[in-house]
């Protein structure tokens, strides 16, 4: 069965500061997709960035930047030059490659809140 | 571009009720999903349907129910509601099953629930 850990509960930075949100995986697939979702205060889940497990290549997106290392299962995600539209709830997830589809695990989310 | 459309947005109900949520995926998603967020809560999946077929089953109790229609909308129906049903429904949708694990779940809204 998988798992997906977000260690952190609330972060509380000043406007303009890096944040990172960390995220630990576990999972018996080989093959598996990770993604990170916001969940603003109004109430949505959107969706921010999707990864396979055959690609560690991190990417820049912005203020927004990804570090997948399979090694630690670990897919952390950081926000750099915070502003406070970023205040909102950080969901890790996971997906395997299952039959049934693409059912999501998500983690317990991190708070991220920002101020000015 | 449309979105995946959820009512009500907010349904207020006495233990014991019944409540249905109503979900439209985007147009041409062929997959929908039902999670439930509690307070403070990661969400949690409940069931999804392909092509008005139930593809997987998470953690839904018996007193609930879902179906997906011929016009690829989707009602979750929850019977005899306890207090701990007081949550955020969210429906999702996604397209092309066949590439398992790797779409995108597109959410919608949310629907609040809250039962008295």
């Amino acid at each position: 069965a998988q798992k997906v850990t977000q260690a952190q509960t609330e972060i509380s930075v000043v406007e303009k500061e890096d944040v990172t949100l960390d995220c630990v995986y576990e999972t018996r697939d080989t093959t598996y997709y990770l993604f990170w979702y916001k969940q603003p205060p109004s109430g949505e889940l959107v969706f921010l960035i999707r990864r396979n497990s055959f690609d560690e290549q991190n990417e820049i997106s912005g203020r927004y930047s990804w570090n997948f290392q399979k090694s630690t299962s670990s897919f952390n995600f950081t926000i750099t030059a915070s502003q406070v539209v970023d205040s909102a709830v950080y969901f890790c997830a996971l997906s395997e490659a299952t039959a049934a589809g693409n059912k999501l695990t998500f983690g317990g989310g991190t708070r991220v809140l920002v101020k000015p | 571009a449309a979105g995946v459309i959820q009512s009500p947005r907010h349904l207020i109900k006495e233990k014991r009720e019944t409540a249905t949520l109503k979900c439209y995926p985007i147009p041409r998603h062929d997959t929908v999903y039902w999670y439930q967020q509690g307070p403070g809560q990661d969400p949690q999946f409940l069931i999804s349907f392909y092509e008005k077929m139930q593809s997987d089953k998470g953690s839904i109790p018996d007193r609930f129910s879902a179906q997906q229609f011929s016009d690829y909308h989707s009602e979750l129906n929850m019977s005899s509601l306890e207090l701990g049903d007081s949550a955020l429904y969210f429906c999702a949708s996604s397209l092309d099953r066949a590439s398992s694990g790797a779409n995108v779940l597109t959410f919608g809204a949310g629907s609040r629930l809250t039962v008295l």
